[in-house]
């Protein structure tokens, strides 16, 4: 079956741009995950969704930052007001159910450089 | 605040031969780790996991060793082999309900 897939894979923006990222996760995934990885870095946890419910977004750098999930299933990261420092990889990741521990299986990524 | 860190950037092996890859970690909340494999221009893929109620865990020719006491564990794979060369993320869970705490990674070049 088809896994978790990003888009778009690349994205340039100009400083002061608002740019939207989507994540199509593995179909029935309950789960839905959201991580930021910067160069040489390894990813950074943004924020996790239970179906439609954000249910903990303690990692979103600051308010320019917004997810959503509104069906349970597609999921849209929007960043207001890109930065400079915003430019990173930006990590989707989807598990079966809503246990802990589960394997979480990510996407390729969207590659975001703000100018 | 590094919480899991892995303090190798890069590893060379022969093939055939030996990888040891390290990770420390500092949250002692941690208690299910992990490790991801992960291709250029591909999303980390899973590869072992280790409970902190055991202290190895072997699949294939990969094994997971954890030492709770030192914060320590260690992924080994025997024998290396050309594919396996890729960036190699430790993780852990515990810091949250469902957050999972990255290294920094190792990347691992198995030389033919």
């Amino acid at each position: 079956g088809a896994g978790v897939s990003q888009s778009p894979r690349y994205k340039v923006a100009k400083r002061g741009q608002d740019v939207a990222l989507r994540c199509d996760p593995i179909s029935g995934h309950v789960s839905l995950f959201w991580y930021q990885q910067a160069l040489g870095q390894g990813p950074e946890f943004l924020t996790y969704f239970q179906n439609e419910a954000q249910l903990d977004k303690s990692g979103l750098p600051s308010d320019r930052f917004f997810a959503e999930r509104p069906e349970g299933s597609v999921s849209t990261l929007k960043i207001q007001r890109t930065q400079q420092e915003d430019s990173a990889v930006y990590l989707c990741a989807s598990s079966w159910g809503a246990g802990e521990r589960e394997t979480q299986y990510f996407g390729p990524g969207t590659r975001l450089l703000v100018l | 605040d590094q919480q899991v860190k892995q303090n190798s950037p890069s590893l060379s092996v022969q093939e055939g031969r030996i990888s040891i890859l390290n990770c420390d970690y500092t949250n002692s909340m941690f208690d299910y780790f992990l490790w991801y494999k992960k291709y250029p221009a591909e999303g980390p893929t899973f590869l072992i996991s280790i409970s902190s109620i055991k202290d190895k865990n072997e699949d294939g020719r990969f094994t997971v060793f954890l030492n709770k006491s030192a914060k320590h564990l260690s992924l080994h794979i025997v024998p290396s082999q050309p594919g396996d060369s890729a960036v190699y993320f430790c993780a852990a869970y515990g810091g949250g309900y469902q957050k999972v705490t990255f290294g920094t990674g190792t990347k691992l070049q198995v030389i033919p």
